[in-house]
């Protein structure tokens, strides 16, 4: 069975820092893999998306994520926080030939402050 | 174009009582899922749709009732409702199955009391 374990249910950085936020998964099959942003009271969208094409992935407003076969994670990194950046994020594993069932980690909430 | 649109964004049932949360798409996709919300627990699907008239169980689909007469509609009916179903409904739908992106509805926030 899928799963998605996302470490740190909190991450709290300085705007200017570095953000990673850790996403680990677990599936038999090659994945589909995702990172989305929710926003306070929001729906969510979708950041970036890794379909085997190539294992590094960049997504919208900067963040970028790496997949890693040998270590089945895909860490969502940013260079530099921004202040609009906090939000929770959620990572999550859809699997190939399946009907887009998508299974979410718990989500990470980052806080950003000056 | 309006992407998922849904309907209550909030509501307040006691329990016992049912009611129908609405989800609509204008994308003409053939992929629909209903997920529910709850702190520290990420989203769990509830229901899923791949096509008019086929329906299938999520994760935690007990409670819920789904049908879908039509591409544009998804409606989830809750018929006799529960404390534990408070929750943050959100209402999602993929062109295809796996390698595209679900596009989320702003959500319903149900309380049952």
């Amino acid at each position: 069975a899928q799963s998605v374990t996302q470490l740190g249910s909190h991450v709290s950085v300085s705007e200017g820092a570095l953000v990673l936020l850790r996403c680990n998964y677990s599936s038999s099959v090659p994945p589909y893999l995702f990172w989305y942003v929710q926003y306070p009271n929001q729906g969510l969208q979708l950041l970036l998306k890794y379909t085997s094409a190539a294992t590094l992935v960049k997504g919208i407003n900067g963040f970028e994520a790496e997949f890693k076969k040998s270590e089945t994670s895909f860490h969502l990194t940013k260079p530099s926080a921004h202040m609009s950046d906090a939000a929770e994020y959620f990572c999550a594993v859809s699997v190939r030939g399946g009907y887009n069932k998508l299974i979410f980690g718990a989500g990470t909430r980052l806080a950003v402050h000056p | 174009n309006a992407g998922v649109t849904q309907t209550p964004k909030f509501q307040v049932l006691k329990t016992g009582q049912s009611m129908t949360l609405q989800c609509a798409q204008d994308m003409n996709h053939e992929y629909m899922s209903w997920y529910r919300q709850d702190p520290g627990m990420g989203l769990r699907l509830i229901h899923y749709s791949v096509g008019a008239g086929i329906t299938d169980q999520g994760e935690v689909p007990n409670g819920y009732n789904v049908s879908r007469s039509t591409t544009e509609d998804f409606p989830l009916r809750l018929l006799s409702a529960a404390p534990s179903q408070t929750s943050v409904y959100f209402c999602a739908s993929s062109y295809s199955p796996g390698v595209y992106e679900q596009y989320f509805g702003p959500g319903t926030r149900l309380t049952v009391t």
